[in-house]
């Protein structure tokens, strides 16, 4: 069976510092791998996904990922942190050749970013 | 485009009664799916349908049901409310050639008391 786990319910960085948002994940096969973010009173936003190819993903508003096969993770960075990318970060995973229906999300990640 | 959008965005239901959802995509979608979300828990999928006339059971099915009479909608119905159905839902969409982009819309949040 297909599982994420974020093992960070919340994370704290200064403005300006890097960021750092962990994600691991266990499937059967090869994954797909994504990164959904979720501000206050509103849905999730795709942010980036990992499909094949290049380790490093680079998404919307400056974020990118890595995906390390050895070590099953997917981290989500940001080489400095705004005040404005606090929210909740969702790392989703689903196994290759399977539908979208298929993706396991985790619990979420809070992010705040501290002026 | 609108996108996705849903209504209510809140609502408050006594044990037993029943309402539906309502969730619209304007995106010409194939593909749309219903989640609940829980304190401190990822995102469940209840329901999902690939087409007009098509739907399937996702993980969490039970006490809900739902219909696609149309591309555009994809109501989501509860017969008898729970407090276990206490949560926040979200409609989302995706093409199918690349259902890995789902976009969501801003979620409906109930409560049942």
């Amino acid at each position: 069976a297909q599982s994420v786990a974020q093992p960070e319910d919340q994370v704290n960085v200064a403005e300006g510092n890097p960021l750092t948002v962990k994600c691991t994940y266990s499937v059967s096969g090869n994954p797909y791998l994504f990164w959904y973010v979720q501000y206050p009173n509103r849905g999730l936003q795709f942010l980036l996904k990992y499909i094949t190819g290049d380790n490093l993903v680079k998404g919307s508003y400056g974020f990118e990922a890595e995906f390390n096969k050895s070590q099953t993770s997917f981290h989500l960075k940001k080489p400095s942190a705004l005040v404005s990318d606090s929210a909740l970060y969702f790392c989703a995973v689903r196994e290759r050749n399977t539908g979208g229906f298929k993706t396991i999300f985790g619990a979420g990640t809070r992010l705040f970013v501290k002026a | 485009n609108a996108g996705v959008t849903q209504t209510p965005k809140f609502r408050i239901l006594k044990i037993g009664q029943s309402m539906t959802l309502q969730c619209t995509q304007d995106m010409n979608h194939n593909y749309m799916y219903w989640y609940r979300q829980d304190p401190g828990m990822g995102l469940k999928l209840i329901y999902y349908s690939v087409g007009a006339g098509i739907t399937d059971k996702g993980e969490v099915p039970n006490g809900y049901n739902v219909s696609r009479s149309t591309t555009e909608d994809f109501p989501l119905r509860l017969e008898l409310a729970a407090p276990s159905q206490t949560s926040v839902y979200f409609c989302a969409s995706s093409y199918p050639q690349d259902t890995d982009t789902q976009y969501f819309g801003p979620g409906t949040r109930l409560t049942v008391l």
